[in-house]
């Protein structure tokens, strides 16, 4: 079966430092990965995709990237974090557009 | 700061009873549905989903109703248990062919579960 790891699970950060989260998916091949932005009492909102290595399209101009450098592994980075940025970020991966995407637990990023 | 679901519809059922929980989508091009379960702390869980060719679609103890006329989707939970307190997301997809674009989510409702 197909299980998505997300790490760490929280995350406190003075504001200016840097920032790398990782995902991985195991169980699956070539899947389709995904980061959003949750913001406390509120929906979803897409960050990134990717549909393969190396290839990342970014829904929103921010202050984050995204990086593909293995099939299963997608990372979410930032050279400089702003007070902004805090929220509550996860992963997910999908086999194709029209199929459920399936979400890791997130990781609770607080700046300070 | 904030506390989750300030800002979130909320509706309260007695435990054993049905909930209904809607949502409206704006975008008429989408042709994929999903309702997602999230519980405090952790990622969206997913619980159902409908394709715009059907108008109904059940699962265990859920059932996801989609009325294209009016945009509208709702998804049913039947003898409502403790469990199924959380928030519930529908999310929307507009399906481009074989792309890989993100969901589109609602804001969300907060289903409590009296007991």
């Amino acid at each position: 079966s197909q299980t998505i790891h997300q790490w760490p699970a929280t995350l406190v950060q003075p504001v200016g430092s840097p920032l790398s989260l990782e995902c991985t998916v195991e169980g699956t091949s070539n899947p389709n990965l995904y980061w959003y932005r949750q913001a406390a009492g509120r929906g979803l909102q897409l960050l990134f995709y990717s549909v393969g290595i190396g290839q990342i399209s970014s829904e929103v101009p921010q202050n984050l990237s995204a990086s593909r450098p293995q099939d299963r592994q997608f990372i979410l980075s930032s050279k400089k974090l702003l007070l902004s940025d805090s929220g509550f970020y996860l992963c997910a991966w999908g086999a194709y557009s029209n199929q459920p995407q399936h979400f890791g637990d997130g990781t609770r990023l607080s700046i300070l | 700061g904030e506390s989750v679901g300030l800002h979130l519809p909320t509706l309260s059922v007695q435990e054993g009873d049905n909930s209904i929980i809607n949502c409206a989508y704006s975008n008429s091009a989408s042709d994929y549905f999903i309702w997602y379960k999230q519980e405090s702390g952790k990622g969206p869980q997913f619980i159902i989903d409908i394709r715009s060719n059907m108008d109904k679609r059940q699962g265990q103890r859920v059932t996801v109703l989609l009325n294209k006329t009016v945009k509208h989707l709702s998804l049913q939970i039947a003898a409502t248990q403790p469990g199924d307190s959380a928030v519930y997301f529908c999310a929307e997809n507009i399906g481009s062919g074989g792309g890989a674009d993100g969901l589109t989510f609602g804001k969300g409702t907060h289903l409590i579960i009296q007991p």
